[in-house]
């Protein structure tokens, strides 16, 4: 079985540059997240989807990022514009629905300058 | 507003030894928590559930209590070994109505061969 797939693995922009982050969760799940983690920090949810629909999104910066989950599957996590304190790893998770077990992809680590 | 430390942040250890990782959160009304693994350049594995009604969960070498009402939890490794360095981060889910976890910061393991 194929894990969660993401890209790129690594971005480095300017600040007030724009960027997006895709993800491929594992066929099937019907839940997705988005994290962010910042160096020696753990991971913080941006935005669950539970197949089309934002569950939660209580901690995503409106202002400058936004997410899609089209047609239930894959997902796109955009910044825009970024800023310095953006730089982290952004983490993306998949689950079969209602479960505790997420798998999570490997991540894309962005700098932003 | 919940909140999750981890202490030591950073642990060396030779091989071999037994060693505990230490949790803990200020809002004793969780509904379970789990126990992650993240290797470098990595995504997060899930290691061990606990649920609220529980004190303690077994895998391999892997042992984790959780002491709801004094908002600790600890994983205790026996033997450890090289492939054991990575860091370990707990996290807890609030309640019943939500599958949003808040991570602790992680403690960053190395054991030395």
């Amino acid at each position: 079985e194929a894990g969660v797939a993401q890209s790129p693995r690594y971005k480095i922009i300017e600040k007030r540059q724009s960027v997006a982050f895709w993800c491929n969760p594992i066929s099937g799940h019907a839940t997705l997240y988005w994290y962010q983690q910042i160096l020696g920090q753990g991971p913080k949810l941006l935005i669950q989807f539970q197949n089309n629909g934002v569950v939660d999104d209580s901690q995503l910066p409106k202002d400058r990022f936004s997410a899609e989950r089209l047609k239930g599957v894959d997902s796109t996590l955009k910044i825009q514009p970024a800023k310095l304190e953006d730089s982290a790893v952004y983490l993306c998770a998949s689950s079969a629905g209602n479960t505790d077990t997420q798998y999570f992809g490997p991540g894309t680590r962005l700098t932003v300058l | 507003k919940q909140e999750v430390t981890q202490i030591p942040a950073a642990l060396s250890v030779p091989e071999g030894e037994n060693l505990v990782l230490n949790c803990s959160f200020t809002d004793s009304a969780i509904y379970n928590l789990q126990w992650f693994r993240q290797d470098p350049g990595k995504g997060l594995t899930s290691l061990l559930l606990i649920q609220s009604s529980q004190r303690e969960q077994t895998s391999g070498r892997l042992n984790a209590s959780l002491d709801k009402s004094s908002g600790r939890s600890t994983l205790y490794i026996a033997a450890s070994q090289p492939g054991d360095s990575a860091t370990y981060l707990c996290a807890v889910r609030k309640g019943a109505g939500t599958y949003k976890y808040i991570f602790g910061t992680g403690t960053r393991l190395k054991v030395l061969a």
